[in-house]
């Protein structure tokens, strides 16, 4: 199992773009990483997925270097309203047992 | 809209009681995943299936915890007895059993054991 590392909390302003890194050392050739995003009283929601280099879609920008050991989760313009926990998830081609780390909350300020 | 629903939403009991959970996966999504969210230790996983099958459900006390997807509309999780202990939120999920697999979320049922 690809075992994440993740700041516990960040804090950041009103328009500004948040970067969230996390740590995946062991993830293995056919690992994905996906991000989820919770609110409270919530599931976690699908954010944005990759494998390697960028991927870019209507809410977030997902960036994996080469090795692939860490991936950057950069949230453009937040607003208050992303303030929520935001996991990063490592799992295999199976779906399989794949662990959330202990995410990271975001507390947006206006 | 497809969305994974969970019942109940809230439940509170004695300890000692028994207590079933119910999700009902998106339609035509093959896997199953069960979580219980607690402040001291995240998400947990507590098991998952495939087609409806066991594959995996190590994360879950074999003594009291049973779960169990009698078609593959339902799925249950139930604990005999509950303790105190047991005092959580548990999500079902469910997703399609790929590597690029996303797992979708129910809104959670937050189980009280007093």
């Amino acid at each position: 199992l690809a075992k994440t590392t993740q700041p516990i909390s960040m804090d950041s302003y009103e328009g500004q773009e948040v970067n969230i890194t996390c740590s995946h050392n062991n993830i293995a050739t056919n690992d994905y990483i996906t991000w989820y995003q919770q609110f409270p009283s919530q599931g976690p929601r699908f954010i944005i997925q990759g494998y390697k280099t960028k991927v870019t879609n209507e809410v977030a920008s997902l960036f994996i270097p080469a090795d692939r050991k860490s991936s950057t989760l950069s949230l453009p313009r937040v607003s208050l309203s992303d303030t929520a926990v935001y996991y990063c998830l490592v799992s295999g081609p199976n779906a399989g047992k794949s662990t959330f780390g202990d995410g990271t909350t975001l507390t947006v300020k206006p | 809209d497809a969305r994974v629903t969970q019942t109940p939403r809230d439940k509170v009991t004695e300890m000692g009681q028994e207590v079933t959970m119910r999700c009902q996966p998106i339609l035509g999504h093959n896997t199953v995943f069960w979580y219980r969210q607690t402040m001291m230790q995240g998400l947990e996983l507590l098991a998952y299936f495939r087609n409806r099958a066991p594959l995996d459900d190590s994360g879950m006390p074999k003594d009291r915890f049973s779960a169990e997807m009698p078609d593959a509309t339902l799925a249950t999780l139930k604990i005999q007895p509950s303790e105190p202990r047991d005092s959580a939120v548990y999500f079902c999920a469910s997703g399609t059993g790929t590597g690029k697999d996303t797992q979708y979320f129910g809104p959670g049922t937050r189980l009280t054991v007093l």
